[in-house]
């Protein structure tokens, strides 16, 4: 089963404008990921952000997380069409001494160049 | 580091046939992940292994799945037989703690 919904499922934005994708999920988390996947590859891992935090930043991401409301947001300021790619949130389930992440359905991005 | 590894890439194959996949985990990670995308039902925790042991695997869709990890740099994932709608690409990952790392995937079409 999956725990995370992304939204939107499909986003088109120009070069240079900024993207916002949500994550939403259902159960008491230790961690939440974001990653990233091109077309026919593997996927990547973006950045992890704790229970406890409230926003973390990387380069050009920004990730929010709101436990009270069980939501996140990944911003990508200032996009380029490379960042095109599906980007995807997972979050553990609180079962002890594991890791095990179960992901959402993704959001489709496509930045025009 | 080459990272996680899977062969083969693509896989061709006619139902009923054996199928296995192969995965070499990142060294020094002690958890592996097997996981099937499809674009109906996106990405499916179908087991894991935590120091070689397979923690859960209640992910696996049926019986003719199969997974193992007979040491801590090798796991495989066998559909015997196999059918149509398991067509999909299956993707290994590893994790020490925290993040996984993800191979390429296999390809996996079954005719």
């Amino acid at each position: 089963s999956q725990q995370g919904e992304e939204d939107p499922q499909a986003l088109s934005i120009q070069e240079g404008e900024n993207a916002t994708m949500n994550c939403s999920y259902k159960t008491s988390i230790n961690n939440l990921q974001w990653y990233r996947q091109n077309s026919g590859r593997g996927l990547v891992h973006l950045i992890l952000i704790r229970s406890n935090e409230r926003e973390k930043h990387s380069g050009r991401l920004r990730v929010t997380l709101d436990t009270s409301k069980k939501s996140s947001s990944l911003l990508i300021t200032a996009s380029r069409a490379a960042d095109t790619a599906s980007y995807f949130c997972a979050t553990d389930e609180r079962a002890s001494g594991t890791y095990k992440y179960i992901f959402g359905t993704g959001t489709r991005l496509k930045v025009l160049a | 580091d080459a990272g996680v590894i899977q062969s083969p890439r693509h896989e061709v194959t006619e139902m009923g046939q054996e199928v296995t996949l192969r995965c070499k985990p990142i060294s020094g990670h002690n958890s592996l992940f097997w996981y099937r995308q499809t674009m109906m039902r996106g990405l499916e925790l179908l087991i894991y292994f935590n120091n070689n042991v397979p923690i859960d695997d209640s992910g696996m869709p049926e019986d003719r799945f199969s997974a193992k990890m007979p040491n801590a740099s090798f796991s495989t994932l066998k559909i015997q037989p196999s059918e149509p709608r398991d067509s999909a690409v299956y993707f290994c990952a590893s994790s020490f703690v925290g993040y996984y790392t993800f191979g390429s995937g296999t390809r996996l079409t079954v005719v």
